[in-house]
């Protein structure tokens, strides 16, 4: 149990592009769900919180116009980068929190996004 | 007080040794310790969990030592693999309603044959 999954795994677009990633809690409901960026070797920098049905929570720094989250249900969860450049490259990652276990999340693969 | 100190950045063990792994908190409001384990490429997979009403927990091959008193935290790993390399990132999580992670910077271990 507790799987996400994220489409795509991978993807490469042009500078300027916009580029959508989803992410979904296969068997279970996410109260919760959370947006990473990871750099080589580096650890998981949190982007933002999203809770279904209300606009999401950016960290400091993190660009809101350029990262729109959308979170339309309780199983799906969106990430779309506006007018990527080259160094919005990088391995995005989303979590799930079910609802009932405080704490746990569930991560998705993860999707290695490469903007030339 | 929202950083969590993991330590050591890289580690090497011999298959069939104990590998462990440190974490140090400072915001006693933490009530949630997750460790992760990261095949590169993939996605962090929970490995094993801790809340502080308990000094350890162990599922099979891997332990959670906790100290509260200290604010730290260890991951043990018994008879270390090969398939263990990989990086374990710490993580800690509580005090407020946002259930966010707060990460480690991550251990990368390599379990030589």
């Amino acid at each position: 149990g507790a799987v996400v999954s994220q489409h795509p795994s991978w993807v490469i677009c042009k500078s300027g592009t916009s580029v959508k990633i989803e992410c979904r809690s296969l068997d279970f409901q996410a109260t919760t769900m959370f947006w990473y960026r990871q750099f080589p070797k580096q650890s998981l920098m949190l982007m933002a919180t999203s809770n279904e049905g209300s606009k999401a929570t950016y960290e400091q720094g993190v660009e809101k116009d350029k990262f729109l989250i959308n979170h339309a249900s309780l199983t799906l969860s969106t990430l779309t980068v506006t007018s990527a450049h080259p160094e919005d490259s990088s391995f995005y990652i989303c979590s799930a929190r079910p609802g009932l276990r405080v704490g746990e999340q569930y991560f998705g693969p993860g999707t290695r996004l490469t903007v030339t | 007080q929202q950083q969590v100190k993991q330590s050591p950045q890289s580690l090497i063990v011999q298959k069939g040794g104990i590998s462990i792994i440190n974490c140090a908190y400072e915001n006693t409001a933490f009530d949630y310790f997750p460790w992760y384990q990261q095949f590169p490429g993939k996605g962090p997979a929970l490995l094993i969990a801790i809340r502080p009403d308990v000094s350890e927990k162990k599922e099979g091959r891997f332990t959670i030592s906790f100290n509260k008193s200290a604010k730290q935290f260890s991951l043990h790993i018994m008879d270390s693999q090969p398939g263990d390399s990989a990086t374990y990132f710490c993580a800690a999580s509580g005090g407020d309603s946002s259930y966010k992670l707060i990460f480690g910077s991550g251990t990368r271990l390599l379990v030589r044959p």
